[in-house]
C-alpha cells in the first residue's frame, strides 16, 4: 500500500527556534519523496525534493530508507515559515499527506 | 505567464446534478492533474491527463472523468453528485518529463464545490 502519514495536525515554534515536521510513508517500490508548501492566501507550490538533496529556504529533508522516513527540519524558525505543509510520495500515484500546520510565534 | 488557471472559482450545485470543472495548464505544460481536496484533508489523486489520455487514475468511482485538450487545457466532470463531493478542487500542470526528475507539479487556486 502506498500511504503517507503526516502525524502531527499542528506546530507551534517560537521564532529562532529549530523545527521538525515529521513525515512517514510506506512504499514497495522507490519512492520519490516531495515537501508541499501552502502559504496564507497562496496556493501549493513545491518546496523542495529528496532526489535533489538540496536546500530550499534554510529548509533540508533527508530521506531515510530503514525508517521510511522524510522529516522536514529547519534550524532557525522564521515567521514568514508559517504556513501549511504536505508531505507527498511518488508512486503508483501521487499520495499527499494530511499536512502540518506549522505556526512561528514572535 | 498567469500560471494554472482554474475556473469557476466557486460553484454550489444540488445532489444529483453534474459538474464541469476547467483547467488551463501554465504555458510549456503538456500534463494536467486532478486532486480532491476535503476540509482537513491533504490532496487526492483523482487522475492524470497527457496527450489528451487518461495515463494514471487514483481511487474515484467512474462518476468522475475527465478529458484533456489538444491545447492541454483540461476538464473534470463529475456526475450523479453526493454530499461528500463537496471539497476544494485542485489542478495541477507539469511540463514535459525530464527523467530521471519527476516534473515539478504547479497547482491552481482551486474550484470549491459544495453539494447541498
Amino acid at each position: 500500500a502506498q500511504r503517507v502519514t503526516q502525524p502531527e495536525k499542528l506546530l507551534s515554534v517560537f521564532k529562532g527556534a529549530p523545527v521538525e515536521l515529521k513525515c512517514n510513508y510506506s512504499y514497495s517500490g522507490s519512492p520519490e519523496l516531495f515537501w508541499y508548501v501552502q502559504y496564507s492566501r497562496q496556493r501549493l507550490q513545491l518546496l523542495l525534493r529528496h532526489i535533489s538533496r538540496e536546500s530550499i529556504k534554510g529548509f533540508t529533508a533527508d530521506l531515510n530508507k530503514g525508517e521510511t522516513s522524510f522529516h522536514l527540519k529547519k534550524p532557525f524558525a522564521q515567521e514568514e515559515d508559517s504556513a501549511m505543509y504536505y508531505c507527498a510520495l511518488s508512486g503508483a500515484d501521487m499520495r499527499f499527506g494530511a499536512g502540518t500546520r506549522l505556526t512561528v510565534k514572535p | 505567464d498567469a500560471g494554472v488557471t482554474q475556473s469557476p472559482t466557486h460553484l454550489i450545485k444540488t445532489r444529483g446534478q453534474q459538474v464541469t470543472l476547467r483547467c488551463s495548464p501554465k504555458s510549456g505544460h503538456d500534463t494536467v492533474s486532478w486532486y480532491q481536496q476535503a476540509l482537513g484533508q491533504g490532496p487526492q489523486f483523482i487522475f492524470q491527463y497527457y496527450e489528451e489520455e487518461e495515463r494514471q487514475r487514483g481511487n474515484f468511482p467512474d462518476r468522475f472523468s475527465g478529458h484533456q485538450f489538444p491545447n492541454y487545457s483540461s476538464e473534470l466532470n463529475v456526475n450523479a453528485l453526493l454530499l461528500g463531493d463537496s471539497a476544494l478542487y485542485l489542478c495541477a500542470s507539469s511540463p514535459p518529463d525530464s527523467l530521471p526528475l519527476s516534473p515539478e507539479a504547479f497547482f491552481g487556486q482551486g474550484t470549491r464545490l459544495t453539494v447541498v
